[in-house]
């Protein structure tokens, strides 16, 4: 099975912040990676799929990029609604599997 | 309007099973797969299993290994998940999302509102 380790698990960071988040696969996953971003109570919401394409209707300061291994998600300048917690998604192989999530917290 | 919309919340005694259903619009059915993946309270996202509707093939995560069935009603462009012998660790948002099954690279762009299942005596 393919595990998909995230990091960091929580961050602090204010508003105008550049981020980004890690997905690390276990093992070659092309670019079926996908990011999603989940609000308290809310149903999870992609925000990039292919690794690097941008959902239509997600603003464009939320980029993805990597390939095989190695997948970054960023946030070019944090604004307030985007705090929240991000996941990603390996759909290279079944079992599909998620990463623990980030937790994004205003600073 | 593209949407998947599921079945309401359930309550269940231990040692009992739930079916969730998963009602899609358009032709997600004829076109994509439908996983389920839930969410335990305060905790993240779990991938369950994968039915393909237009084969009625299935794949499941180990850990729910002959605990969980997933079906697929073409005519009524429904999914489900059944869930078995249930525990108070079952306790969890359970989720549908479709995966276009065309283009593997374009997976969960559509999830249901979710189901509250809780597991309680």
């Amino acid at each position: 099975d393919i595990q998909m380790t995230q990091s960091p698990s929580a961050m602090s960071a204010s508003v105008g912040d550049r981020v980004t988040i890690t997905c690390r696969a276990s093992q070659d996953i092309s670019y079926y990676l996908a990011w999603f971003q989940q609000k308290p109570g809310k149903v999870p919401k992609r925000l990039i799929y292919a690794a690097s394409s941008l959902q239509s209707g997600v603003p464009s300061r939320f980029s993805g990029s990597g390939s095989g291994t190695e997948f970054t998600l960023t946030i070019s300048s944090l604004q307030p609604e985007d705090f929240a917690t991000y996941y990603c998604l390996q759909h290279h192989s079944y079992p599909y599997s998620f990463g623990q999530g980030t937790k994004l917290e205003i600073k | 309007q593209v949407q998947l919309v599921q079945s309401g919340a359930e309550v269940k005694k231990p040692g009992s099973s739930v079916k969730v259903s998963c009602k899609a619009s358009g032709d997600t059915f004829r076109s994509y797969a439908i996983s389920w993946v839930r969410q335990a309270p305060g905790q993240g996202l779990e991938w369950m299993g994968g039915i393909i509707p237009k084969y009625g093939t299935t794949d499941y995560a180990q850990k729910f290994q002959g605990r969980v069935t997933l079906t697929a009603d073409e005519s009524t462009s429904t999914a489900y998940m059944e869930l078995s012998s249930l525990r108070s660790e079952d306790t969890a948002v359970y989720y549908c999302a479709r995966q276009y099954y065309y283009d593997a690279s374009d997976a969960f762009d559509i999830w249901g509102q979710g189901t509250m299942v809780t597991v309680s005596s």
